[in-house]
């Protein structure tokens, strides 16, 4: 079941720290995409990338950084500066335009 | 800016009863449409999509463009068939899906 996966499955973060999730993908896909899902909410994006070494913001992008340093990686980047991230947080990766997502398993952010 | 509507969040019914799951969108161009299913400790995938007008597990799904519809019917639901459901729409040209709020879908045995 390979894909797209993500580590950790659960992560603990203190007040003030930074906390990095990882998503890898081996599918040689272009673009990957970061969710954040919350009851009730569906799903909302976080940042998304078309190519490497670009990325844009999505609707909720405020206290979350991301880099694309290689195309089979997106790192999210949880800042002290959210003040709410206590969520399950999806990565996903396609092919191109108007093409089907594949999803990682997911990383449950608690906070301390 | 297009907007993806699944107007109900809890569908909840028997084994054997026919079940539809509705999914309403906004946007005046030719978007394609997906519905995809996460399982109980599952990751979320690909159920169908407008493109491939496939039945997959039974579940079908018809694009309504005079009513902006893409509501998803299975004719005699099964419990495997619990579920949450969401239906995106991606705008033509673009790689960013807007999904709907989900509905948890519920079958009794």
């Amino acid at each position: 079941d390979g894909g797209i996966t993500q580590s950790p499955k659960y992560l603990f973060r203190k007040e003030g720290q930074n906390v990095t999730l990882s998503c890898e993908q081996n599918l040689n896909h272009d673009a990957m995409y970061w969710y954040r899902q919350d009851p009730g909410q569906g799903l909302r994006l976080i940042y998304y990338s078309q190519i490497v070494n670009d990325f844009q913001k999505g609707d909720i992008a405020e206290g979350y950084s991301v880099s694309r340093e290689k195309k089979e990686s997106f790192p999210l980047t949880v800042t002290s500066a959210q003040k709410n991230p206590t969520a399950f947080y999806l990565c996903a990766s396609s092919k191109g335009q108007q093409e089907t997502q594949y999803f990682g398993p997911g990383t449950r952010l608690l906070v301390l | 800016a297009q907007r993806v509507t699944q107007p109900e969040k809890l569908l909840s019914v028997f084994k054997g009863a026919p079940v539809e799951l509705k999914c309403n969108y906004s946007y005046s161009g030719s978007p394609e449409l997906f519905w995809y299913v996460q399982y109980s400790r599952q990751r979320l995938q690909l159920l169908l999509r407008h493109i491939s007008r496939e039945s997959i597990k039974g579940f079908t799904a018809d694009l309504n463009k005079g009513e902006t519809s893409f509501h998803l019917k299975k004719p005699f639901a099964q419990e495997e068939d619990s579920a949450m459901y969401y239906c995106a729409l991606i705008a033509g040209g673009s790689y960013i899906p807007t999904f709907g709020r989900g509905t948890s879908l519920i079958v009794h045995p």
